[in-house]
């Protein structure tokens, strides 16, 4: 199976902040990697796929890179709506599997 | 638009039954694999179960194989999960998921079932 170990698993940001998080691999999953970000009581909405291709309607100031077994989300901007949980999932190859996640606070 | 509507969830104790159904509509259905995904209380996301476009491959977390079943009928929308041998650490919010189409990317999530095992 393949591992997926994400971090932070907690960030602490002001608005206007540009935050990273990272997700590794334990092999390479080529660029079978998405991005979804989750609310409290919410289900997950995806915002990147491929590593990179933002999905429609999702602000610009998100951005995703990487390939292989590192990846990299990256909000250029911090606005109020961003504060949320993000997590990471490969799929190379079943099973599927989620990063731990990353909570972005509020500083 | 995209619906994916769950229900079946409940409070069970260990040991026991449930099944889980999630309602597709506004896609083509029959084109699509779906997915079940559950997220325990607190935690992060845990992918359990998937099932191709027709439903001849399906595929589950080693965490649930041989206890949990997923189906789905293309003539009436619908995807199923049938657990059985219920667990405490089975107790989640359990949400049903599209995958996108030629991949197992998931690209869209009901709102989720919680299912608790209790006695």
């Amino acid at each position: 199976d393949i591992q997926m170990t994400q971090s932070p698993s907690t960030l602490s940001a002001s608005v206007g902040d540009r935050v990273t998080i990272t997700c590794r691999a334990s092999r390479s999953i080529s660029s079978w990697l998405a991005w979804y970000q989750q609310k409290p009581g919410k289900a997950p909405k995806l915002l990147i796929s491929k590593a990179s291709s933002l999905e429609s309607g999702v602000p610009s100031s998100f951005s995703g890179s990487g390939s292989g077994t590192e990846f990299t989300l990256t909000v250029s901007s911090l606005q109020p709506d961003d504060f949320a949980t993000y997590y990471c999932l490969q799929y190379n190859s079943y099973p599927l599997t989620f990063g731990g996640g990353t909570k972005v606070e509020i500083k | 638009e995209v619906q994916l509507l769950e229900s079946g969830g409940g409070l069970v104790q260990p040991g026991e039954s449930l099944r889980l159904s999630c309602a597709a509509s506004g896609f083509t259905f029959t084109n699509y694999a779906m997915r079940w995904v559950r997220q325990a209380p607190g935690k992060g996301l845990e992918w359990v179960s998937a099932i191709s476009a027709s439903g001849s491959a399906t595929y589950y977390a080693d965490s649930v194989k041989g206890r949990f079943t997923i189906a789905r009928d293309n003539s009436k929308n619908t995807v199923d999960l049938h657990m059985t041998s219920l667990r405490a650490e089975d107790t989640a919010v359990y949400y049903c998921a599209k995958a996108a189409l030629n991949y197992a990317l998931i690209d869209f999530w009901g709102q989720g079932t919680l299912v608790t095992v209790s006695s």
